[in-house]
């Protein structure tokens, strides 16, 4: 059963350019997070989404946007890249269950770098 | 708003011994859940221990247990006969209920001591 799994793992870009990033949750679930977290620092709730709609969004500008799929995979998008967006970008699955999810499965994550 | 604070950066524990890490929240909200959360070099957050905030009783998984207070709003990781795997990044982490917005501490570094 696999996981959930996030790619690239690593990336660089430099500043003002554009950024996708790719999920796929852990077999079942239906509910993409995705959090960011800087060095040092925990991570801090970006967005969710369920049935292809952003359900709830964090203190995130809105160059952060996101996107599902039917088939429950979710992509993160990030324009005009700022210095302060390298981090560790993460993202977690869930089964919604009652309108909240009560177990999160987390990937690896991809590392962000911008120039 | 709701903050979660760990102030321990790092913590040492040798093989086999007990260690116990430190986690306060702030929050005016009555019905929440509390995680801590395991993260190796792999990167990968990994749950090692839920409790809710309804019940009094504190939970445990294996080698792991907590203290749960809630009017002092704290929630200490107790791991027992510390393994070498256990080291890792700890995150303490707390969510409302019906709130899909999960926030985290800062982080307890530990290290295992052979």
């Amino acid at each position: 059963d696999a996981g959930v799994t996030q790619s690239p793992t690593h990336l660089i870009k430099t500043r003002g350019q554009q950024v996708t990033l790719r999920c796929s949750p852990k077999s079942g679930h239906d509910t993409v997070s995705w959090y960011q977290q800087a060095l040092g620092q925990g991570p801090q709730f970006i967005f969710q989404y369920y049935e292809e709609e952003e359900r709830q969004r964090g203190n995130f500008p809105d160059r952060f946007s996101g996107h599902q799929f039917p088939n429950y995979s979710s992509e993160l998008n990030v324009n005009a890249l700022l210095l302060g967006d390298s981090a560790l970008y993460l993202c977690a699955s869930s089964l919604r269950l009652g309108g909240t999810n009560e177990k999160l499965f987390f990937g690896s994550g991809t590392q962000l770098s911008v120039l | 708003a709701q903050t979660v604070t760990q102030s321990q950066p790092e913590m040492s524990v040798q093989e086999a011994e007990t260690v116990t890490l430190s986690c306060t929240y702030d929050t005016s909200e009555s019905d929440y859940y509390l995680f801590w959360y395991k993260q190796p070099p792999s990167r990968q957050m990994i749950l090692v221990i839920r409790q809710e905030a309804y019940k009094q009783q504190n939970a445990t998984e294996n080698r792991f247990s907590v203290n749960f207070q809630k009017a002092a709003k704290s929630f200490s990781l107790k791991i027992s006969d510390s393994q070498l795997g256990d080291a890792a990044m700890y995150f303490c982490a707390y969510r409302r209920r019906n709130n899909n917005d999960m926030r985290f501490g800062a982080g307890t570094r530990l290290t295992v001591k052979p």
